[in-house]
């Protein structure tokens, strides 16, 4: 099983709502990450968490809060959010924090509009 | 910080034709890889070729990585509709504190 599970597959908010977007993947993988994607553009890291721990948060604003609840769950929690934050959130994972380890698998994402 | 760029930015080839997008880097690397996305869909591994590495090869796909120039190239042979595609490639950081990050992507048109 290759596969990241993102849900929901699209989602409009208003800027006063909160909303989470899941990722789950089954792979025994230690690292997942979080990543925003414009269109027409690369996918921008947002953070990764190593091992269940936050390791890398690439001054996101606070509105955007992480959580990793288990090594198979990661969570992006929103609030307050910004027309400009519409995108699409992919989740990916990788087999671990090790340089040659790094292969990254990606979910399908999540298509968030906020009004 | 690092960052890897493509060109060219968007690229319209015949169905059978090969198909080559170059990437370019700015500081030390560990490994550059290449990933594949359909429109508005999650991005596909392709290939990873490591920093003592020069050319790659996996399937129609072959990569060249010259440290030197702080550059990649990824050919497509024999390319086909469905390899219509954006392409990217992502460099891993040599250094502490260097983080996994991607170049703006070539986008592919194949015509039948």
């Amino acid at each position: 099983d290759t596969e990241v599970t993102q849900t929901p597959k699209h989602l409009v908010m208003g800027m006063t709502n909160k909303k989470s977007l899941k990722c789950e993947q089954h792979m025994g993988h230690r690292a997942m990450y979080w990543y925003k994607q414009k269109a027409k553009k690369p996918p921008e890291l947002m953070f990764v968490y190593s091992y269940e721990k936050l390791s890398i948060n690439e001054s996101v604003p606070s509105r955007f809060s992480p959580e990793c609840p288990n090594s198979s769950l990661l969570n992006l929690h929103l609030h307050a959010l910004q027309p400009e934050d519409s995108a699409l959130y992919l989740c990916a994972s990788s087999q671990g924090s090790a340089r040659t380890k790094n292969i990254q698998y990606f979910g399908a994402g999540t298509r968030l509009s906020v009004l | 910080s690092q960052q890897g760029e493509e060109d060219p930015q968007a690229l319209s080839i015949q169905e059978g034709e090969n198909a080559t997008m170059n990437c370019s880097y700015k500081t030390s690397i560990n490994n550059l890889q290449w990933y594949r996305q359909n429109s508005g869909r999650g991005l596909v591994h392709l290939i990873l070729i490591r920093s003592n590495e020069r050319e790659k090869h996996s399937g129609r796909l072959r990569v060249t990585l010259d440290t030197s120039k702080k550059s990649s190239s990824l050919l497509i042979t024999a390319s086909r509709a469905a390899d219509t595609a954006s392409y990217f490639c992502a460099t891993d950081g040599a250094n502490y504190g260097q983080n996994f990050v991607f170049g703006p992507g070539t986008r592919l048109s194949v015509l039948p």
